[in-house]
């Protein structure tokens, strides 16, 4: 099976532009996750999608945002890039079982963006 | 709020040398702490869930167990390709969202 899948995997912006970047879950998965990763934070959630819909949000600005199409597959976008925004971006993927069910997050290579 | 400690923050081994990594968690209730190994440029690669105190959980050189407060990897003989960051987060009930810790960079010299 194969497995989640980031694009771009690089990408250089400046400041004060926007980007989207794309995530492809694991066939029959439906919840897909975004998360920040930066050296002096760690990681952080930033939202999760489920069913087209957004189910949960992390401390992040309205600057950043995401959507998810009907084939589970799921786009964030920053806007008005700020220097800080420069970061790893992973998605994961999962089931998207609720409450007590146990299910896994598995996780894309991410996009390095690196903001100038 | 829920968080997760990671000790230590780096540790260098010698190829063979065991030891173990902690993870300290406050959650509001647990729904299932992971394991992920994490190297350079890469995506954490999962590697073990626990759901409840007392479990224990095998993977090659790998072993998690997990107490109500922390969790413990082992890596029994390592080899220098177990060399990266380990990550350790925990789920709350009810929630999608995971919650990291920094991370223990281990390095496994030959």
């Amino acid at each position: 099976k194969a497995g989640v899948t980031q694009t771009p995997r690089y990408l250089i912006k400046t400041r004060g532009q926007q980007v989207t970047l794309s995530c492809s879950p694991i066939s029959g998965h439906r919840s897909v996750s975004w998360y920040q990763q930066t050296p002096g934070q760690g990681l952080q959630f930033l939202f999760e999608y489920f069913s087209e819909t957004q189910r949960n949000k992390g401390n992040f600005p309205g600057r950043f945002s995401g959507r998810q199409f009907s084939n589970s597959r799921s786009e964030m976008n920053v806007s008005t890039l700020e220097l800080g925004d420069s970061a790893l971006y992973l998605c994961a993927s999962s089931l998207g079982n609720s409450g007590g069910t146990k299910e896994t997050q598995y996780f894309g290579p991410g996009t390095r963006l690196l903001v100038l | 709020e829920d968080q997760v400690t990671q000790s230590p923050e780096a540790l260098r081994l010698q190829e063979g040398e065991s030891s173990s990594l902690n993870c300290s968690y406050t959650v509001s209730g647990l729904r299932g702490l992971f394991w992920y190994r994490q190297d350079p440029g890469k995506g954490p690669e999962f590697l073990f869930t626990l759901y409840s105190a007392g479990e224990e959980k095998e993977k090659e050189r790998l072993k998690a167990t997990l107490t109500k407060k922390e969790s413990f990897l082992h890596i029994t003989a390592p080899k220098p390709e177990d060399s990266a960051t380990y990550l350790c987060a925990v789920q709350a009930e009810g929630a999608q969202k995971l919650v990291f810790g920094q991370g223990t960079r281990l390095t496994i010299n030959p």
